[in-house]
């Protein structure tokens, strides 16, 4: 079936670029998705991108796909400490019945140290 | 800006008991999402809706859960006969369109005893 992979855990300075990475296996993904959890809430999302994009810009965010290499990257610039959280990936694909289900990675913990 | 709402926030059940997951998608969303997360695991699909009817589910989403659509605003998530390891955070989404990203609620954790 259907695989998503992240890293769990990734530091950065305040300031400094993040980057989180996320690979995935299904070569029909449609859309790709990035969303943010902070303690106790539910799932935010930051940012998606179509599959027949190569990359996203808003504002601090920038999402890079390699379709080539299933290989979904965001980037988040001058990360300040209320990004920390944890990240989650997904993806999803168009199919004949009606809704997508989301596939999720396992979530990227960002910690921002001041 | 228009919100997925989850009630409770907290649910804590007697196992065998029957449980009840209250959700409002966001008021002009077409299809509805039930989706699960067991401490320390990735969140998983349990169910989609639309129409009126079940589109697509999970192997997870067996004859224990039920979902329905009592009236034009609230999707509920039974489950029957609740088992230790229903024990999750359920999170709700919905979606405007097929394709269109999908809004999650803040989830409602159920602990089952």
């Amino acid at each position: 079936g259907e695989d998503v992979e992240q890293s769990l855990f990734l530091s950065v300075r305040e300031g400094d670029s993040s980057v989180i990475n996320c690979t995935y296996t299904d070569s029909s993904s449609t859309y790709l998705y990035w969303y943010k959890q902070e303690p106790g809430a539910g799932l935010q999302l930051l940012t998606y991108i179509f599959s027949n994009m190569d990359m996203k810009q808003d504002q601090r965010l920038t999402v890079l796909l390699n379709k080539k290499d299933k290989h979904l990257s965001l980037r988040i610039a001058d990360t300040q400490t209320g990004d920390s959280a944890i990240y989650f990936c997904a993806e999803s694909r168009m199919n004949n019945n009606a809704g997508n289900m989301l596939t999720f990675g396992g979530g990227t913990r960002l910690m921002v140290k001041p | 800006e228009p919100e997925v709402t989850q009630t409770p926030s907290h649910q804590v059940t007697q196992m065998g008991q029957e449980v009840i997951l209250h959700c409002v998608p966001i008021s002009n969303h077409l299809y509805f999402y039930w989706y699960r997360q067991i401490l320390g695991q990735k969140v998983e699909f349990l169910v989609s809706f639309y129409n009126n009817e079940i589109s697509e589910k999970s192997e997870i989403f067996d004859d224990q859960f039920s979902v329905e659509r009592p009236d034009g605003s609230n999707f509920t998530l039974k489950i029957r006969s609740t088992k230790l390891e229903d024990s999750a955070m359920y999170f709700c989404a919905s979606s405007l369109g097929q394709g269109q990203p999908q809004h999650f609620g803040d989830g409602t954790r159920l602990s089952i005893l």
